[in-house]
């Protein structure tokens, strides 16, 4: 069956510190992978895409890779502040029209 | 300021009502979705539409109904023959040639409905 994890729930970091969330699939073939961020109570919003035949994507402090062979998106945020807290959600697009949402990863940055 | 706007944000109704849920962009989009949120679950897709009066079915549309007769509004009804209606119903948008080119969804605040 077709499947998107990411790696943990939730993810504890101290400020300052690079943040690492994953995503991993199974039974995709996506021809692009997306990252939203997400805060209680509203809308995710659109960070960053990456395409299949992309490796690396960096935008500010944030860095998304993409390995179609492990089946794995990597999201990386460097020098994490207090108010990078938030869920992270990764979506691959496959198939006509249809962007598959994983669970998402709640990050908590601690000052 | 370009943007969706969803309302109302917080909805209650009785079992066994119809609900409508507004959604309206401003952004000149094409297209159009609605998704359903539910906790430990990613967000799945219940319709979406590309043009004007045209709509396919998501992955769970099974008791809900959607229009398209204007470019700017996509109303979803969550009919009495969903089973399970309480959630958060997230609406969005994005430019021609839709997820499927990569475009990224834009999307709305969304409306927590809680049906008792």
């Amino acid at each position: 069956s077709q499947k998107i994890e990411q790696n943990s729930e939730a993810l504890n970091i101290q400020e300052g510190k690079t943040a690492t969330l994953t995503c991993n699939y199974t039974n995709y073939s996506p021809a692009y992978l997306q990252w939203y961020r997400q805060d209680p109570g509203r809308g995710p919003v659109f960070l960053l895409l990456i395409r299949e035949n992309e490796k690396e994507k960096r935008k500010e402090r944030l860095k998304v890779t993409f390995d179609t062979t492990l089946k794995q998106s990597l999201f990386h945020i460097t020098a994490s502040q207090p108010a990078d807290s938030a869920t992270y959600l990764c979506a691959l697009v496959s198939g006509a029209n249809n962007l598959f949402f994983g669970t998402g990863t709640r990050l908590t940055v601690i000052p | 300021d370009g943007g969706i706007t969803q309302s109302p944000k917080y909805l209650f109704r009785k079992e066994g009502q119809n609900v409508t849920l507004s959604c309206e962009q401003n952004l000149n989009h094409d297209a159009m979705y609605w998704y359903r949120q539910d906790p430990g679950q990613g967000l799945r897709l219940i319709y979406y539409s590309q043009i004007v009066n045209d709509f396919q079915k998501g992955d769970i549309a099974e008791g809900y109904s959607v229009s398209r007769e204007k470019k700017e509004s996509f109303p979803l009804t969550v009919t009495s023959a969903q089973k399970n209606p309480t959630a958060f119903y997230l609406c969005a948008s994005s430019f021609t040639g839709g997820a499927d080119s990569g475009s990224p969804l834009h999307f709305g605040n969304g409306t927590r409905l809680t049906v008792t």
